[in-house]
């Protein structure tokens, strides 16, 4: 299957730092999702990107599909931004076979 | 629209009990998954539903573990007997094939421990 690594492992902020969390996969993408794992171990949806450049509020993403890799920019940070940052890569030829990295910690101090 | 829906959020079991997981997918979506999500192995597919019809199964981790889609608003995963090593956070996920690509949107998950 499709092999996913997300770098760094592990990130501790400042509150109010800016912040580029990297994922590369190994193949062609149908889809590319970034999932929050807050501190209850709820997964949240941010974004389904597998091309391009999206914005949501501080949190924005990039896939360069052509390069297979994708980026989320976490701007201003807040403690509330502290948490478990997974990417995960569905593959073009099996189209519902999420492929998980194995997450980038994200501490955020006050 | 409410997401997914899992139950219970919570559970604790001895060892050869018998536990059900109960998840109830977005109103709409035809894909439907269990996951489960442990330190050593990070988060692994255990089953994907097409439709209310099982297609993969491949990793549901052996004959003790059961699911069934008896309709599109319903899922269960069973585990009997449960044994220590079954203690873990099941996901239930869905999904559907339209302008979101596929984009699968996460329960809150059952945290399940056997002692």
């Amino acid at each position: 299957g499709i092999q996913v690594e997300q770098s760094p492992p592990d990130l501790i902020l400042q509150e109010g730092a800016n912040s580029t969390l990297r994922c590369n996969f190994s193949d062609s993408v149908n889809n590319l999702q970034w999932f929050h794992q807050n501190p209850w171990g709820q997964l949240i949806n941010l974004f389904y990107i597998p091309s391009g450049t999206k914005q949501n509020g501080r949190l924005s993403a990039t896939t360069v599909a052509t390069e297979r890799y994708s980026l989320l920019y976490i701007s201003s940070s807040q403690t509330t931004d502290s948490g478990v940052y997974f990417c995960a890569a569905l593959p073009a030829e099996n189209d519902y076979k999420l492929s998980f990295g194995a997450g980038t910690t994200v501490t955020v101090r006050a | 629209d409410a997401g997914v829906i899992q139950s219970p959020r919570h559970e604790v079991t001895e060892m050869g009990q018998e536990v059900t997981l109960r998840c109830k997918p977005i109103s709409g979506h035809n894909s439907l998954f269990w996951y489960r999500q442990t330190m050593m192995r990070g988060l692994e597919l255990l089953i994907y539903f097409n439709n209310n019809v099982p297609i993969d199964d491949s990793g549901m981790p052996e004959d003790r573990f059961s699911a069934k889609m008896p309709n599109a608003s319903f899922s269960t995963l069973k585990i009997q007997p449960s044994e220590p090593r079954d203690s873990a956070v099941y996901f239930c996920a869905s999904s559907y094939p339209g302008l979101g690509g596929n984009t699968q949107y996460f329960g809150p998950g059952t945290r399940l421990t056997v002692l």
